[in-house]
């Protein structure tokens, strides 16, 4: 029932390139095309940015990136802006009685 | 467009059973290719999946809860709620209602209410 495990923060400056992993098992991101990432601003909801590792939703921009390798998935954020500035989670399907995992939250600061 | 709205006390004692509703519109929560989440968000800290009901009514329950944890649906109100019995300061925490496809993606989010478990 662990968690996906990303780490805890990142800092870039603006214009630059972040890439956020997200490391699990053959149970969840590395056995499933089943992997999403969502942003979250303080006191917000979550906001879905990429899901099925790679694809985005309507409306989302292209500076946002998504794909595994492995168990291990990635987001990249390009160009980075001030407004990127938030928490970052992954989420997976599980191939277990956990089935819904999401990841320990990367904090990205724009400096 | 989707919209889930959490609804609920606020604040519960230690020991009671905490209760928290979300109302569905733009969607009928009778869809066979959705389903209806609960996430919780404790203060400071990362998402944790609670449960997931179809609308058959069939659910799914992070084990992590055991048997503290019942998810149903009142399709009358297109609206599913959550019940977690034993409440503990560790569930002081921002409740999440949301929307999952067949592929257990997580993509419409309610606004989050803040539930407290304190004496």
């Amino acid at each position: 029932q662990s968690p996906l495990a990303q780490p805890a923060s990142l800092s870039g400056s603006p214009g630059q390139s972040i890439n956020i992993s997200c490391a699990g098992t053959t149970s969840d991101i590395g056995g499933y095309n089943f992997v999403s990432w969502f942003q979250q601003h303080p006191g917000k909801a979550p906001k879905l940015l990429i899901f099925d590792v790679s694809s985005r939703p309507s409306g989302i921009s292209n500076r946002f990136s998504g794909s595994k390798s492995a168990s291990t998935a990635y987001l990249v954020i390009s160009n980075l802006q001030a407004e990127d500035e938030a928490d970052y989670y992954c989420s997976s399907f599980r191939a277990s009685s956990t089935r819904c995992v999401f990841g320990t939250g990367t904090m990205v600061a724009v400096l | 467009q989707v919209r889930l709205q959490e609804s609920g006390p606020g604040l519960v004692k230690p020991s009671e059973t905490l209760s928290l509703f979300c109302t569905v519109s733009g969607a009928s929560i009778t869809s066979e290719t959705y389903s209806w989440a609960w996430i919780r968000q404790p203060p400071g800290k990362g998402l944790e999946w609670i449960g997931t009901i179809n609308s058959d009514g069939s659910t799914f329950y992070n084990p992590s809860f055991k048997s503290r944890v019942t998810l149903s649906v009142d399709t009358s109100r297109n609206h599913f709620s959550l019940n977690l019995t034993s409440g503990t300061v560790a569930d002081t925490a921002v409740y999440f209602c949301a929307r999952q496809t067949l592929q257990w993606l997580t993509d419409f989010w309610g606004q989050g209410a803040f539930l407290t478990v304190s004496s």
